[in-house]
């Protein structure tokens, strides 16, 4: 079974300054990758996803995340946040090779983006 | 379209009661799943149903147990809450296929047990 480190619990950030919110996984087989991020009180939605193709993944809100296969590793950057931004996010990963009809991610332990103005 | 609806949003129960988390989904989707959701744990899969009629266990299933209702429906009972089952509960759905699709979750529901 795959499993996914999110390398930051807690990442502050001032507005408008770059950020990145690292994710690892732990294996090299086919992977399919997301994140989705969760605003207070709500639940996951999602940003962007990684299946097949270029390895750099844009998504929505002005987020991207790059695919590196040797490095095993999802990170998700943008390169200006907003306040807006506050929200928890989470990396998931899931079996590209499992057989039956369902692929379920697994999902890392969050980390809290605290953007301050 | 409403998505992923849960019932109730907020409950509170004592050690012992019983209770049913409710999940309905309006996408036609064939996987629906219950996770639970703790302080810095993130999200662990309490049970899954790959499709109509089919139930499986996932990292977390004691003292819960699930019924697919229907396509649409998936509930989560608890039947005797203990306070370690104090948390937040998701459902989410999915298209089923050959490549997994995305998971549309629930706003979910928040429970605690004295």
């Amino acid at each position: 079974a795959q499993s996914v480190t999110q390398l930051d619990s807690q990442v502050p950030v001032f507005e408008e300054a770059p950020v990145e919110l690292r994710c690892n996984y732990s294996s090299s087989v086919s992977v399919y990758l997301f994140w989705y991020v969760q605003y207070p009180n709500q639940g996951l939605q999602l940003l962007l996803k990684y299946l097949s193709g270029s390895t750099l993944v844009k998504g929505i809100n002005g987020f991207e995340a790059e695919f590196n296969k040797s490095q095993t590793s999802f990170h998700l950057r943008k390169p200006s946040v907003h306040i807006s931004d506050t929200a928890e996010y989470f990396c998931a990963v899931s079996d590209a090779t499992a057989s039956g009809g369902s692929y379920i991610p697994t999902f890392g332990r969050g980390t809290s983006l605290i953007v301050h103005p | 379209n409403a998505g992923v609806t849960q019932t109730p949003k907020f409950q509170v129960l004592k050690t012992g009661q019983s209770m049913t988390l409710q999940c309905a989904q309006d996408m036609n989707h064939n996987s629906m799943y219950w996770y639970r959701q703790d302080p810095g744990m993130g999200l662990r899969l309490i049970y899954y149903s790959a499709s109509e009629g089919t139930t499986d266990k996932g990292e977390v299933p004691n003292g819960y147990n699930v019924s697919r209702l229907n396509k649409r429906e998936f509930s989560l009972r608890l039947e005797s809450a203990a306070p370690s089952q104090t948390s937040v509960y998701f459902c989410a759905s999915s298209e089923e296929g050959r490549e997994v699709e995305t998971q549309y979750f629930g706003p979910g529901t928040r429970l605690l047990v004295l």
